[in-house]
């Protein structure tokens, strides 16, 4: 059984730019979840895709935008970045509902950095 | 916004002791889960407790929840130096339970 992978796992990207961050859900795992965590800072929910769907958002702006395909994996996309978006990125999956009967599985995360 | 709050935000101390970190939160919740974070890394998960249960073992974690006074301890007993990390408290809410709101997180060092 494989766990959540992510890619890559550094990033610098200049402001202004597009970036695209990749995760693989665990097998059997059919709904991703996206992160933020800032430095010193514990996650910060920015989105859920449950069947290619979004499925819940936290309080990100629309730049911030994902996709889920069907073999469940995901990307997240930001577009214009800005320096506050330096962060470690974080992917976790679950099967339907499972995260809240057993938890989440995280990936090692992206960290970005935006000069 | 950061839903619970830990306590302490660090802690320091020697192998074979207890570690007890605390956690407050805001809202109604229908489940509280901790994880361990490895120096910036991803994180893991150690423990869910339902909104109806008081208190969960696993290995020598020991978790407890008091939704009267909105807040949740972690016990780890008889520490080792593996154990130096970070520890979020994580909350599922009853209106949104797939989305998890982190804590500020507990520093703990366990010292061989």
């Amino acid at each position: 059984e494989t766990g959540v992978t992510q890619s890559p796992t550094h990033l610098i990207k200049t402001r202004g730019q597009q970036v695209t961050l990749r995760c693989s859900s665990q097998s059997g795992h059919n709904t991703v979840s996206w992160y933020q965590q800032a430095l010193g800072q514990g996650p910060q929910f920015i989105f859920q895709y449950y069947r290619e769907e979004e499925n819940g958002r936290g309080n990100f702006p629309p730049r911030f935008s994902g996709l889920q395909f069907p073999n469940y994996s995901s990307e997240l996309n930001v577009n214009a970045l800005e320096l506050d978006d330096s962060a470690l990125y974080l992917c976790a999956s679950s099967r339907p509902l499972g995260g809240s009967l057993y938890g989440y599985t995280f990936g090692s995360g992206t960290r970005l950095t935006v000069v | 916004s950061q839903q619970g709050e830990e306590d302490p935000q660090a802690l320091s101390i020697q192998e074979g002791e207890n570690a007890t970190m605390n956690c407050s939160y805001k809202t109604s919740i229908n489940n509280l889960q901790w994880y361990r974070q490895n120096s910036g890394r991803g994180l893991v998960h150690l423990i869910l407790i339902r909104s109806n249960e008081r208190e969960k073992h696993s290995g020598r974690l020991r978790v407890t929840l008091d939704t009267s006074k909105k807040s949740s301890s972690l016990l780890i007993t008889a520490s080792r130096a593996a154990d130096t990390a970070s520890y979020f408290c994580a909350t599922g809410l009853i209106s949104d339970t797939d989305k998890l709101i982190f804590g500020t997180g507990t520093r703990l060092q366990v010292f061989p």
